[in-house]
């Protein structure tokens, strides 16, 4: 009965590499976003996504990119790691892009070495 | 845009003691609240949301929290505390009833010891 679910729940890479996070949502939800928490549990919003679409992206280098495929899924590509980039990552739905509540997935740890 | 602050950063509590947790935020408009709770090696769970009406907002779990307007805060309750609420507390703000993001707060930290 998983509602939102990500993959891997860990991820162990070298600085340089490319990975990928794969989120998916079974709610029926229109809208997804994925948020970075940093060391000090600190949660930002990078993307929010409805219906495939790209409507926020908050200042997130280049180096990120989201793509939806389709409503249930928004996936998460990362070049040229650095070290920086190592935070959990978790990504959320709601049911529409306004004030309503955020369904959080289980999160993915990335570690960078 | 909005902001928000928790002032609290670590609260170690005795079980059976109250709990407030403070959060303010700043934005001059209609606002939306919430409170979620992050369980140790968990995801993010709604506790309780404020849209409109009743100020005094009850949650999941005992909890609840109360919109003060005048003081732009949305403190969160809970008369008697239990070890297993022992977790991280994000308190969040999105403004208007258009689309918006979610800001976070930088989390209080809650260690209740049997």
């Amino acid at each position: 009965d998983t509602a939102v679910s990500q993959t891997p729940k860990y991820l162990v890479t070298q600085m340089g590499n490319d990975k990928s996070i794969k989120c998916e949502q079974n709610l029926g939800h229109d809208t997804m976003y994925w948020y970075k928490q940093d060391s000090k549990k600190f949660l930002k919003i990078m993307f929010s996504y409805n219906n495939k679409e790209l409507i926020i992206n908050e200042t997130v280098p280049n180096r990120f990119s989201p793509k939806s495929p389709d409503k249930a899924h928004l996936n998460l590509h990362i070049n040229s790691l650095e070290l920086g980039d190592s935070a959990v990552y978790f990504c959320a739905s709601s049911t529409v892009a306004g004030p309503d509540e955020q369904f959080f997935g289980p999160g993915t740890r990335l570690t960078v070495l | 845009a909005q902001s928000v602050s928790q002032h609290n950063h670590h609260v170690i509590l005795s079980e059976a003691a109250s709990l407030e947790l403070g959060c303010n935020y700043s934005y001059g408009g209609t606002v939306n609240l919430f409170w979620y709770v992050q369980y140790p090696g968990q995801h993010l769970q709604l506790l309780l949301k404020y849209f409109s009406g009743d100020p005094l907002v009850k949650g999941i779990k005992g909890f609840e929290a109360e919109f003060i307007k005048s003081k732009f805060s949305f403190n969160l309750r809970k008369p008697s505390v239990q070890w297993s609420d022992t977790a991280e507390y994000f308190c969040a703000v999105s403004a208007g009833s258009g689309y918006s993001t979610l800001t976070f707060g930088k989390g209080t930290m809650l260690l209740v010891s049997p």
